[in-house]
């Protein structure tokens, strides 16, 4: 079975600064990573997956995250934080097994609250 | 119109209501999601379609009933729900079970 865990329910840094959201997985089999994005009072938008090829992923806004296969990890990053980037940010994990069925589904973490402070 | 497109945005109802949630994608996919969002809870996946045909049933009670006329719009239909159903309905869209899904703005459900 796969499974997400977001650590830190809330998290609040300074404009300017580093932006880490911590992102580790389950799965017994290569994961398929996304992070996603949400606004108040809006859907989920897709930041950013890892698919399997670089490690490394950029994805909007400036944002990137690195898969780390021995860790089990997935952390989201960006250098600098920007007002706008205040949002819950909610990490998932497919087990991309195929076509149909339960094959693909997503799981999802509990979900990071980031608040920025001027 | 772009995207997943949800109505209605906001709906209240009462326990012995029927009401009905819509999702429109304009995306070309063929597959299509609910999902329920509860507040302090992650995420719940209910229902996928994939090529109009229900490939996933997670376990969700039968007061709720999807609908798929065709690959373009997912209805949610209710009927005597509980206040514990209040909750932001989700509905997104792939290009097929595997791929990117993309999000709706979701439908704020209250049940009084």
């Amino acid at each position: 079975a796969q499974s997400v865990t977001q650590l830190g329910s809330h998290v609040s840094v300074s404009e300017g600064a580093l932006v880490l959201l911590r992102c580790n997985y389950s799965s017994s089999v290569p994961p398929y990573l996304f992070w996603y994005v949400q606004y108040p009072n809006q859907g989920l938008q897709l930041l950013l997956k890892y698919t399997s090829a670089a490690t490394l992923v950029k994805g909007i806004n400036g944002f990137e995250a690195e898969f780390k296969k021995s860790e089990t990890s997935f952390h989201l990053t960006k250098p600098s934080a920007h007002m706008s980037d205040a949002a819950e940010y909610f990490c998932a994990v497919s087990d991309r097994r195929g076509y149909g069925g339960s094959q693909g589904n997503l799981i999802f973490g509990k979900g990071t609250k980031l608040s920025v402070k001027p | 119109e772009t995207g997943v497109t949800q109505t209605p945005r906001h709906l209240v109802m009462g326990m012995t209501n029927k009401k009905s949630l819509k999702c429109e994608q304009h995306l070309g996919h063929n597959a299509m999601y609910w999902y329920k969002q509860s507040a302090k809870k992650p995420l719940e996946l209910m229902f996928v379609y994939n090529f109009k045909e229900q490939t996933e049933n997670n376990s969700v009670p039968s007061r709720f009933s999807p609908e798929c006329p065709n690959s373009s719009h997912l209805f949610l239909h209710l009927h005597t729900l509980q206040p514990e159903d209040s909750a932001l309905y989700l509905c997104a869209s792939s290009q097929d079970s595997r791929d990117t899904q993309y999000f709706g703005p979701g439908t704020r459900l209250t049940v009084l």
